[in-house]
């Protein structure tokens, strides 16, 4: 089973736009974390923000987290073609030792 | 600084047969995640080694073991090979105590017919 569910399944904009993407979980975590994987490849870290913070930022990237209502969003300014990847919300849940994704929203740029 | 290791890229097994993944974590790291992932589907998280000990399990029958190595590197080995087990496998290694961020390999993409 998996702990993160993001939203929506798959984003489609233009080179330039924004790009919003919602990860909702379950159970009382440690830390969130953002991960982007290009097709078929290994995943790469963004940006991870503790429990206790409610924003973070790096360069692009904008994350929000809401441990009242179990949720996060991650913010991608800017996109670019090169932004095409799928991104992944991982949690890291209290008491345990393994972080657990969720389904990914698959985020296509269009140049 | 080498990064996560992974080995095969590429493997094709028939039903019933066993299989072995390997891979070597980034250097410093003392943890192995291995995880599971389908086509369009988010990474399933098999187990986790830490100090030679499967420390977390997920979900996976026990055809779904592994090890890992003073080295720190570990191994996947799965047992009677089922149509379902096609997949890309991932290996993440992190830092003990780090806030867990994972750096993961390539992964191995197993096929099996």
């Amino acid at each position: 089973s998996q702990q993160g569910e993001e939203d929506p399944q798959a984003l489609s904009i233009q080179e330039g736009e924004n790009a919003t993407m919602n990860c909702s979980y379950k159970t009382s975590i440690n830390n969130l974390q953002w991960y982007r994987q290009n097709s078929g490849r290994g995943l790469v870290h963004l940006i991870l923000i503790r429990s206790n913070e409610r924003e973070k930022h790096s360069g692009r990237l904008r994350v929000t987290l809401d441990t009242s209502k179990k949720s996060s969003s991650l913010l991608i300014t800017a996109s670019r073609a090169a932004d095409t990847a799928s991104y992944f919300c991982a949690t890291d849940n209290t008491g345990g030792f393994k972080t657990i994704f969720g389904a990914g929203t698959r985020l296509f740029v269009k140049a | 600084d080498a990064g996560v290791t992974q080995s095969p890229t590429h493997l094709i097994k028939t039903r019933g047969q066993q299989v072995t993944l390997r891979c070597s974590p980034k250097s410093g790291h003392d943890t192995v995640s291995w995880y599971q992932q389908a086509l369009g589907q988010g990474p399933q998280f098999i187990f986790q080694y830490y100090e030679e000990e499967e420390r977390q399990r997920g979900n996976f029958p026990d055809r779904f073991s592994g090890h890992q190595f003073p080295n720190y590197s570990s191994e996947l080995n799965v047992n009677a090979l089922l149509l379902g087990d096609s997949a890309l496998y991932l290996c993440a290694s992190s830092l003990s105590g780090s806030l867990s961020r994972l750096f993961f390999g390539s992964g191995t993409q197993l096929s099996v017919l």
